[in-house]
């Protein structure tokens, strides 16, 4: 059972902004930073954001991320069809000593 | 380029061991932990537990801990998901990705290997 809750699907039409949100704890998102990643269909997860806000090389700036006390979200802003993917954030916890994943949303472009 | 590659597919039957294997290049091994997720079907992504390299410091996820074992061999940039008795529930697919700190705690896995799909099935 993951420990960090994120909405089970989001969606929206082409250049539409999209929000994802990830609820956790104060021993996880409360105290670490908060990474996103895109698992495109039948494909291996990738990076998306790092330490909270970060882009890797390479991934493009319609994709943000933030977090505020034991929240995080990520935003796409205008939203593209090969956008279509599973969104996961991730922290490490302190109380598990673990890494820990979201439970992911399914982007949907209309 | 900084990769890592891991075996192929496995077919096993219920009560085997199974051992499965990431190896990492184009960078120095025992200088970053490597990390197992699962992802059952249809399912989500579940860290497994990590593992550094250099001296075999294991953490297990609380869910994994007596389920697995992880194990590394830095001679040849290696490391290992075992099952010494498979079920048919550890059918999935498993990633190693390599893992990097940052600073506030940060910790985020990259790059992954393309997984190695096990199926366990009698």
């Amino acid at each position: 059972q993951s420990v960090l809750t994120q909405p089970p699907s989001a969606s929206g039409t082409p250049g539409q902004r999209v929000t994802i949100s990830c609820s956790g704890s104060s021993s996880n998102i409360g105290r670490n930073s908060v990474n996103w990643y895109q698992q495109l269909p039948g494909t291996t997860p990738k990076l998306l954001i790092y330490s909270n806000n970060q882009r890797p090389s390479g991934v493009p700036d319609r994709f943000s991320g933030s977090n505020s006390g034991t929240s995080a979200s990520l935003a796409i802003s205008g939203l593209q069809s090969e956008d279509e993917a599973d969104y996961y954030c991730a922290a490490w916890d302190d109380s598990l000593n673990a890494y820990v994943f979201g439970t992911g949303t399914k982007v949907t472009v209309l | 380029e900084v990769q890592v590659v891991q075996s192929g597919a496995e077919v096993k039957k219920p009560g085997e061991s199974l051992k499965i294997s990431c190896k990492g290049s184009g960078y120095r091994f025992i200088d970053y932990w490597i990390g197992w997720v699962r992802q059952m079907p249809g399912k989500g992504l579940e860290c497994m537990g990590i593992i550094a390299p250099g001296d075999s410091d294991t953490r297990y996820s609380p869910s994994f801990q007596g389920q697995v074992t992880i194990s590394a061999d830095k001679s040849i940039s290696t490391a290992y998901l075992q099952w010494s008795s498979l079920k048919a529930s550890d059918t999935g697919m498993y990633y190693c990705a390599r893992l990097l700190h940052g600073t506030s705690g940060s910790r985020w896995f990259d790059p992954w290997g393309q997984g190695t799909l096990v199926t366990v099935s009698s």
